[in-house]
């Protein structure tokens, strides 16, 4: 079947303005989560869903970034007021049950704020 | 503080040398650690997990707890290994995922 897929693949947003990012996640799998991966940095753990709530969230960087899952399915990433250090590949992961699960990455996307 | 160190950004070896690619992590309780890979224009995909005790395209990987390291080592490098290499934790009983910062290894023929 279809992998986890993420939209869109590139944004170029200004300074200020909100973006969503989208991830959909393989069909069935109830865990999903979400990283940023900035230039010459590993992968920063965002938040981590479990069907439609979101048991940790201490990754988020600030109050500016929410994340909401609808249908234990699709995701959305928002971030409001978009500052320059946002700018980064953001990917999304989803396993079949979570935890020590093989997770399995969307093609990321990868925002740029001017 | 949980934290994952690959103090190597860029490893380039020759095609047939034995290549080790380096991983500290620390961690209060037992963790579970985890090499994920990504080649060039793919996504980033699991690799290895040391639960697991395998042997992945060559690559074979043990947790050392008393130097709290899980270094990657493959005895023949392969051009088709050039690739970016992460190392990640897990903490037990969590669902927080600490990545590396990853190290680039480049095969020469």
């Amino acid at each position: 079947g279809a992998g986890v897929s993420q939209s869109p693949s590139n944004k170029v947003t200004e300074k200020g303005k909100d973006v969503e990012l989208r991830c959909d996640p393989i069909s069935g799998h109830t865990a999903l989560y979400w990283y940023r991966q900035s230039l010459g940095q590993g992968l920063e753990f965002l938040i981590y869903f479990q069907g439609n709530s979101a048991p940790d969230k201490s990754g988020l960087p600030s109050d500016r970034f929410s994340a909401e899952r609808t249908g234990g399915s699709v995701s959305t990433l928002t971030i409001q007021r978009t500052q320059q250090e946002d700018s980064a590949v953001y990917l999304c992961a989803s396993s079949l049950y979570g935890n020590s699960e093989t997770q399995y990455f969307g093609p990321g996307t990868r925002l740029l704020v001017l | 503080a949980q934290r994952v160190t690959q103090p190597e950004k860029l490893l380039s070896v020759f095609k047939g040398a034995p290549v080790e690619l380096k991983c500290n992590y620390s961690y209060s309780g037992s963790p579970e650690l985890f090499w994920y890979v990504q080649y060039s224009r793919q996504r980033l995909q699991l690799l290895l997990r040391h639960i697991s005790r395998e042997s992945i395209k060559g690559f074979t990987a043990d947790l050392n707890k008393g130097e709290t390291s899980f270094h990657l080592k493959k005895p023949f490098a392969q051009e088709e290994d050039s690739a970016m290499y992460y190392c990640a934790l897990l903490n037990t009983g969590g669902f927080k995922t600490i990545f590396g910062a990853g190290t680039r290894l480049f095969v020469k023929a």
